[in-house]
């Protein structure tokens, strides 16, 4: 059974691009979480998303963020026109049910914006 | 609200050193506690959990007591090893917004050295 894959590990984007970071949960969970490592601080919660819904986003930036989780594919966290300061390590945890102890992370990716 | 606060870093050890790092917590209510861990370039591991007052959890030799007295969940080890360098994050789950919230401290780095 894998476990939550993330890609791409790394990606380096130009001031102003746009930053397109994929998630898939582990086989059989539906919920998805999404979190922020900037350097040097903890994991700061960003959205929670279940299969084509968007359960809670009160940690996304209002502007150029943007997530989704389809019926079918991984989640995707969009960021548009990136900025220096979204550079960070952006994590995607999974758990099978929404009453779960424990979220699963994956291994992140970690953007860079020039 | 609700926050986890964590000794700061880096912790620097010999091996075979005990080891301490310590972790408290405000929260509405009654939370899990969680200890993760990040080695160099993975995401977050599950160390160990509690999820009452007066637990205590363990893994690999890590120990966390859940003191709901001192609203604190001190990590320990009694010999830790220079694979035990990575960074350990506390956190607390809670059931808010119909869902359960990780909200994680800020990590401490442990090294350990030979």
């Amino acid at each position: 059974n894998a476990g939550v894959m993330q890609n791409p590990r790394h990606l380096v984007r130009r001031r102003g691009q746009e930053a397109r970071l994929r998630c898939s949960p582990m086989k059989g969970h539906s919920h998805v979480y999404w979190y922020r490592q900037l350097p040097e601080e903890g994991l700061k919660f960003m959205v929670y998303l279940q299969k084509e819904n968007i359960i809670d986003e009160s940690g996304m930036p209002k502007e150029r963020f943007s997530a989704e989780f389809p019926k079918e594919g991984p989640s995707i966290l969009r960021i548009q026109q990136v900025v220096r300061g979204d550079s960070a390590a952006y994590f995607c945890a999974s758990s099978p049910k929404i009453d779960s102890y424990e979220q699963y992370f994956g291994p992140g990716t970690r953007l860079t914006v020039t | 609200g609700n926050s986890v606060t964590q000794m700061e870093g880096p912790v620097t050890l010999s091996e075979e050193a005990f080891l301490t790092i310590n972790c408290t917590y405000t929260a509405t209510g009654y939370p899990s506690l969680f200890w993760y861990v990040q080695y160099p370039g993975e995401g977050l591991q599950l160390l160990l959990k509690a999820t009452k007052a007066d637990d205590k959890g363990s893994n690999k030799g890590f120990e966390a007591t859940y003191r709901k007295e001192t609203t604190s969940f001190h990590l320990e080890k009694g010999s830790v090893q220079v694979s035990d360098s990575a960074v350990y994050f506390c956190a607390l789950l809670m059931f808010s917004g119909g869902y359960n919230k990780l909200i994680f401290g800020a990590g401490t780095r442990l090294a350990v050295h030979p």
